[in-house]
């Protein structure tokens, strides 16, 4: 079964300054998706980022970004000049390439952002 | 698009009483996924729906818990009993068929249940 391991419960950012989110995943498929969710205090999941493990190139979205390390099997997300509506709660999660469309998520990483 | 719906947004029951807890998906989603959310666990993948057929209960943590899927645009969630231990947020969501690129999960705000 795939795992999804987020070693950060916490982190903590100044206002404009950038930010990286750490995320391993254990499978043997060569065929996956990766993605960031956001969720604010309000309670929504929101996506933030989502990558294709066939896709060599980072995914980028605005401010946020993504290492994407195969070989390594890691998945950090990248928050540039950040902002106060940054602040959430923000899980890695792993989806299988085949017919399986189920989400595996990592246990999350609480970021504070810090004016 | 109004997005996946999901009632109660709070509920409150004492041990041994019956929940339900509703989810309407995004019209055209042929995936629904019932998910919880705890502390101690993270989010937990309960049961998911193709085409209102449940796929993959694994996830189901005993008989006390039941899911159905009666048309496209409804599902529920019920506990009976239901007990202290039951007490989280358990989110619905919803998704296209399609590459993942194409067909992330959308999640309804989630129903914050307290069993006491």
């Amino acid at each position: 079964a795939q795992t999804v391991t987020q070693s950060q419960p916490e982190m903590s950012v100044q206002e404009a300054e950038t930010v990286t989110l750490s995320c391993t995943y254990d499978t043997s498929e060569s065929d996956y998706y990766l993605f960031w969710y956001k969720q604010p205090p309000s309670r929504q999941m929101i996506l933030v980022i989502r990558q294709e493990a066939y896709k060599q190139q980072n995914a980028t979205e605005n401010r946020f970004s993504v290492n994407f390390q195969k070989a390594a099997k890691s998945f950090s997300l990248k928050i540039s000049d950040s902002q106060l509506g940054d602040a959430a709660m923000y899980f890695c999660a792993y989806r299988s390439g085949g017919s399986n469309y189920k989400l595996t998520f990592g246990k999350g990483t609480l970021l504070t952002v810090n004016p | 698009d109004a997005g996946v719906i999901q009632s109660p947004r709070h509920e409150v029951t004492e041990m041994g009483q019956e929940v339900t807890l509703r989810c309407k998906p995004i019209s055209g989603h042929d995936y629904l996924f019932w998910y919880r959310q705890t502390m101690m666990r993270g989010l937990e993948l309960l049961i998911y729906f193709n085409n209102n057929v449940p796929i993959d209960d694994s996830g189901m943590p005993e008989d006390r818990f039941s899911a159905k899927m009666p048309n496209a645009s409804f599902s529920t969630l019920k506990i009976q009993p239901s007990e202290p231990r039951d007490s989280a947020v358990y989110f619905c969501a919803s998704s296209p068929t399609g590459g993942a690129y194409n067909s992330p999960l959308h999640f309804g705000n989630g129903t914050r249940l307290t069993v006491t």
